[in-house]
């Protein structure tokens, strides 16, 4: 597609429930990106995926959070046994990362938002 | 760790008036970048001006503008003849030169735009 395109827009679930969101990114582009974003705040890093290499995990906030991605596809962001807390929308964004070409401009989708009641 | 401060949680601009969100940051690093994104209500994010630490002169991209001080660690983005679609939340953004370093974003300055 032309852009970073994310499912579902929107996501409304009981407390406890498993959620899985999607991220499909620009074709081509090398480096996804999840990121969320809680009312009112800036963005808070969770996951970066790069061609082959193991994912930077270091910012999911616990280990209900885990994230997959297909080579330099598709990626999925799951939340176990949801909490309210984790209410918030989740971007995702994509960028064309090379040795050589780096510019740090990432191209985001539009999100899904999550809300745990 | 790199830290980026904006320290205007809100601000409002008469319609064809210009406006300046301020952005600070903290970093050891001499290369760097660092950005504006734009943020509507259909909440996609879009990048607005993007600077090159180790360039002096300063970006520009049409009605968008930075003033970037790079020993005062400061960004700040000036919106001229503003427009009522520039109704946003503004992030300011910075990230090492090096690929896999990931955007530290600012908590945002969410403008509005008065006809």
């Amino acid at each position: 597609g032309a852009g970073v395109s994310q499912s579902p827009s929107n996501k409304v679930t009981e407390k406890g429930k498993d959620v899985e969101l999607r991220c499909d990114p620009i074709s081509g582009h090398t480096a996804l990106y999840w990121y969320r974003q809680r009312l009112g705040q800036g963005l808070e890093f969770l996951i970066y995926f790069q061609g082959n290499s193991a994912p930077d995990k270091s910012g999911l906030p616990s280990d209900r959070f885990s994230a997959e991605r297909t080579g330099e596809s598709v990626s999925t962001l799951t939340i176990q046994r949801t909490q309210q807390e984790d209410s918030a929308v989740y971007l995702c964004a994509s960028s064309l990362e090379l040795a050589g070409v780096y510019t740090g401009e990432l191209f985001f989708g539009e999100g899904s938002r999550l809300t745990v009641l | 760790a790199q830290t980026v401060t904006q320290s205007q949680p809100e601000m409002s601009v008469q319609e064809a008036e210009t406006v300046t969100l301020s952005c600070t940051y903290d970093t050891s690093e001499s290369n760097y970048y660092l950005f504006w994104y734009k943020q509507p209500p259909s909440r996609q994010m879009i990048l607005v001006i993007r600077q090159e630490a180790y360039k002096q002169q300063n970006a520009t991209e049409n009605r968008f503008s930075v003033n970037f001080q790079k020993a005062a660690k400061s960004f700040s983005l000036k919106i001229s003849d503003s427009q009522l679609g520039d109704t946003a939340m503004y992030f300011c953004a910075y990230t090492k030169e090096t690929s896999g370093s990931r955007l530290t974003f600012g908590e945002g300055t969410q403008l509005t735009v008065n006809p």
